[in-house]
């Protein structure tokens, strides 16, 4: 079946850091692929998306970019803050606007 | 304005008792979902809705029954709790059912002891 795997957290920063969560998937057909942030004892917000290869989702300093030849989505960020701590997570949908989703990475960035 | 709202936030309660979560979104989207998230933040669908159509039901025990009295509620009811409920369920929306979820509500916590 389809599956998203996400680089393992946590992942530690200092401010101003270059950012990189890699994110694999495998699914039949074409996904559209996802990145979620959920900020602590909140729900989770659409980061960002995209819905065919070589587009380029981007959202408040972030991207990532679907390559199906690597069957990858991964994200990055120029320059962290701390107020992008939180856990990302990657995510597809193939049918019925259902989504699988990674494991989840938590990032901390520290001052 | 809240787009997606869930009550109650926390539920605490003991094993085998029956208990409800509520639903409402006022975005107008036709396609609502339930998730759970387990404590390493693993998060699983559960069920979807189309316009009030049942069209995803993951394998999930019969214990949980959703039901969406119109477009904008998608209630989960559970019965017989069980330790391994304990979770935090996210309710969704969407319009229309090819573009994944792009609002999630705020979570509710549920603690089964």
């Amino acid at each position: 079946g389809d599956s998203v795997t996400q680089m393992e957290g946590p992942v530690t920063l200092s401010e101003e850091a270059f950012l990189t969560i890699n994110c694999t998937y495998t699914a039949t057909g074409y996904p559209s692929l996802f990145w979620y942030v959920q900020y602590p004892g909140e729900g989770l917000q659409l980061l960002l998306k995209a819905t065919k290869a070589d587009d380029k989702g981007s959202n408040k300093g972030f991207e990532a970019t679907y390559r199906k030849e690597t069957t990858s989505f991964h994200l990055e960020k120029g320059s962290v803050q701390v107020s992008d701590s939180a856990v990302y997570f990657c995510a597809l949908s193939n049918q019925g606007g259902k989504l699988i989703f990674g494991q989840g990475t938590e990032l901390s960035v520290k001052p | 304005d809240t787009a997606v709202s869930q009550t109650p936030k926390y539920l605490v309660t003991q094993m085998g008792n029956d208990k409800s979560i509520k639903c409402e979104q006022n975005l107008g989207h036709d396609t609502m979902y339930w998730y759970k998230q387990d404590s390493k933040k693993f998060l699983k669908i559960m069920f979807s809705y189309n316009n009030k159509e049942l069209i995803i039901n993951e394998t999930v025990p019969n214990r949980f029954s959703p039901k969406s009295p119109d477009k904008a509620h998608l209630n989960l009811h559970i019965n017989s709790l069980e330790l391994g409920d304990s979770a935090v369920y996210f309710c969704a929306s969407s319009l229309g059912t090819s573009g994944g979820a792009g609002y999630f509500g705020p979570g509710t916590r549920l603690t089964v002891l």
